[in-house]
């Protein structure tokens, strides 16, 4: 069966610095996806980075870039210049390949940005 | 417009009561999802629509009724809800298709059950 694993409960990080939040995954299938989401303390979850299981190329999204490692199956978000702002709740999620409409979710990783 | 809409934002009702918590969605997408989130944790899937027809019913109570009036929109029927109900509750839609297609969430209902 598919599987999410976030490993980092919390985080803290500097601001301006650079962060990584690390995300495993597992699954069978050749073609898949994974995607970052951003979950503030306001409640709405915001996606932020796609990578495909056949891209070439790691995806990057203005400061937010994917350290994909197929061989690995690990697909860690890096969030470069951190700011406050980006305090919050990461998720790391797949779509379940057998084809159903359902994502499967890590448990998630807190970020604080520190002044 | 990627924006998923959701109301109401906050809604404290009570375990007879009977309340309906909205979503709308204008970005064309036919798969839209609701999903219950408790305090520090992943969202659970609830119910998923594809084509405004129910696809997906994760075993959830009958407490809980789901509706898709149109393709913009979905709804969560609310009647008898226990305590443990209490959680945000979030919409969100995709495209449709055999990819991966990222999700669209709503800012979601902050629901309360006393």
């Amino acid at each position: 069966a598919q599987k999410i694993t976030q490993t980092q409960p919390g985080m803290f990080v500097q601001e301006k610095e650079a962060v990584t939040l690390d995300c495993t995954y597992d699954t069978s299938d050749q073609s898949y996806g994974l995607f970052w989401y951003k979950q503030p303390s306001s409640g709405e979850m915001i996606f932020l980075i796609y990578q495909g299981s056949y891209d070439e190329q790691n995806a990057t999204e203005g400061r937010y870039s994917l350290n994909f490692q197929k061989a690995r199956k690990s697909a860690n978000l890096v969030i470069s210049a951190s700011q406050l702002g980006d305090s919050a709740m990461y998720f790391c999620a797949m779509r379940d390949p057998s084809g159903t409409y359902k994502y499967i979710f890590g448990t998630g990783t807190r970020l604080k940005v520190l002044a | 417009d990627t924006e998923v809409t959701q109301t109401p934002k906050h809604l404290v009702m009570g375990m007879t009561n009977k309340k309906s918590l909205k979503c709308e969605q204008h970005m064309g997408h036919r798969a839209m999802y609701w999903y219950k989130q408790k305090a520090k944790k992943p969202p659970e899937l609830m119910f998923v629509y594809s084509y405004e027809k129910l696809s997906i019913n994760e075993s959830v109570p009958s407490r809980f009724s789901p509706e898709c009036p149109n393709s913009s929109l979905l709804n969560l029927h609310l009647h008898a809800l226990q305590p443990e109900d209490s959680a945000l509750y979030l919409c969100a839609s995709s495209q449709f298709g055999t990819g991966s297609y990222e999700q669209y969430f709503g800012p979601g209902t902050r629901l309360t059950v006393t």
